[in-house]
């Protein structure tokens, strides 16, 4: 299977630690995003990557955030510092310039 | 600015009946519009997308989609519901003219009953 992966699939975490999440994108893609979903509503966007360079960050990306995209490759999402406030499930998806998104099946965090 | 408002965030139909999931958009530039597919612990599936072509889309799985610019609408229909429909449906926007940056709506939860 060539679709978008992500890892880990649940993290549990206690107030105040540091996670990351790993994306890796379709090979061929160039594009490489990351949403937010909380319980109830959908998706919101969180960044994006073309290639290496990361062309967008949404206001709800705090300084407690930090995504990287080396090489233009996977890519990795921290969040420092974890606040309950940030449990939800992050998704990524990867695409060729403007066509379909393709998503993976998400990490669901939950941060006690 | 671009949004999407999915009317109803439940909605329940028997077997066969027909389905119907409502989303409005608001855009002030022409808009690409999608509606998702998501089954529990899955991530997003495309059913459909909008992408200034034929008002009248046709999806996988039996679902299509009508472009209704003059009511800024792009409801899910599908004739005749399968067991296997039931799944959390999103409608979602994006714009036209750039990258393709996805607004979603907050969701519909169809339930198929026998």
């Amino acid at each position: 299977d060539t679709g978008v992966s992500q890892d880990p699939r649940h993290k549990i975490t206690k107030r105040g630690q540091n996670v990351t999440f790993r994306c890796d994108p379709i090979s061929e893609h160039n594009r490489l995003y990351w949403y937010r979903q909380t319980l109830g509503q959908g998706p919101e966007f969180l960044t994006y990557f073309q290639n290496e360079a990361q062309l967008e960050k949404s206001r709800l990306l705090s300084d407690r955030f930090s995504a990287e995209r080396p090489k233009g490759s996977f890519s990795t999402l921290e969040i420092q510092r974890t606040e309950q406030g940030d449990s939800a499930m992050y998704l990524c998806a990867s695409s060729q310039d403007y066509n379909e998104q393709f998503f993976g099946p998400g990490t669901r965090l939950t941060v006690l | 600015a671009q949004s999407v408002t999915q009317l109803g965030s439940h909605v329940s139909v028997s077997e066969g009946a027909l389905v119907l999931l409502r989303c409005n958009y608001s855009s002030s530039v022409p808009p690409y519009l999608f509606w998702y597919v998501q089954y529990p612990n899955q991530g997003l599936q495309l059913l459909l997308k909008y992408t200034s072509a034929a008002t009248l889309v046709k999806g996988i799985n039996g679902f299509e989609a009508e472009f209704k610019k003059s009511e800024t609408s792009f409801h899910l229909t599908k004739p005749s519901a399968h067991m296997s429909d039931a799944a959390e449906y999103f409608c979602a926007v994006s714009h036209s003219g750039g990258y393709n940056k996805l607004i979603f709506g907050a969701g519909t939860r169809l339930a198929v009953h026998p």
